[in-house]
């Protein structure tokens, strides 16, 4: 069975600097996609950003960015010029192309920006 | 706009009550998901179904009950209702592609007392 681990229950960065929240997965397949979920006061879960394990490239979406270390099976979440708007849950999740779509996810990280 | 809706935001049940949580989705997804969120332990699955009337066992599957009757709506059912069951409760959908993970409900906080 697959597993997420997030080893990281609580983090905090100033406004403006970048910080880094870690993610290792276990799994026995080649092909899935991994995630990173925000989870901000109001409870609605926002995808942040996505990538797919057959691509080289690290995905980005404006300041965040992921390091992805398929070998290793790594998967960290990069913000970069963090916003008061950044505080939230985060979430690492994966899901593997076969059999069941289900998503995985890690115990989660609390992310507080300082002002 | 894509949604996934659940009935309630806040439910407070008594100790043995049967419970039922509703999730209506709009996005013709086949995949329909009911997690647990608690402190710690991240979102666990409970149940999930691929298809009309058909089901899963997630993770923790023990003291829960589903169905699906039709592909937009799939609910939650807590046979008798204990404290250990009070937590954060979460739907979600995704197509079988499922590139774009899954859209989530806004959560029901239950509280069993």
């Amino acid at each position: 069975a697959q597993t997420v681990t997030q080893s990281q229950p609580e983090m905090s960065v100033q406004e403006a600097e970048t910080v880094t929240l870690s993610c290792t997965y276990d799994t026995s397949e080649s092909d899935y996609y991994l995630f990173w979920y925000k989870q901000p006061p109001s409870r609605q879960m926002i995808l942040v950003i996505r990538q797919e394990a057959y691509k080289q490239q690290n995905a980005t979406e404006n300041r965040f960015s992921v390091n992805f270390q398929k070998a290793a099976k790594s998967f960290s979440l990069k913000i970069s010029d963090s916003q008061l708007g950044d505080a939230a849950m985060y979430f690492c999740a994966y899901r593997g192309y076969q059999g069941a779509q289900k998503l995985v996810f890690g115990q989660g990280t609390r992310l507080t920006i300082n002002p | 706009d894509v949604k996934v809706t659940q009935s309630s935001r806040y439910l407070v049940k008594r100790t043995g009550e049967k419970v039922f949580l509703e999730c209506v989705q709009d996005m013709d997804h086949e995949n329909m998901f009911w997690y647990r969120q608690d402190p710690g332990l991240g979102l666990r699955l409970i149940y999930f179904s691929y298809d009309v009337k058909m089901k899963e066992k997630g993770d923790i599957p023990e003291g829960y009950s589903v169905s699906r009757e039709k592909k937009e709506r799939f609910s939650l059912i807590l046979e008798s209702a204990s404290t250990n069951q009070t937590s954060m409760y979460l739907c979600a959908s995704n197509t079988r592609t499922g590139h774009v993970g899954a859209f989530f409900g806004q959560g029901t906080r239950l509280t069993v007392v």
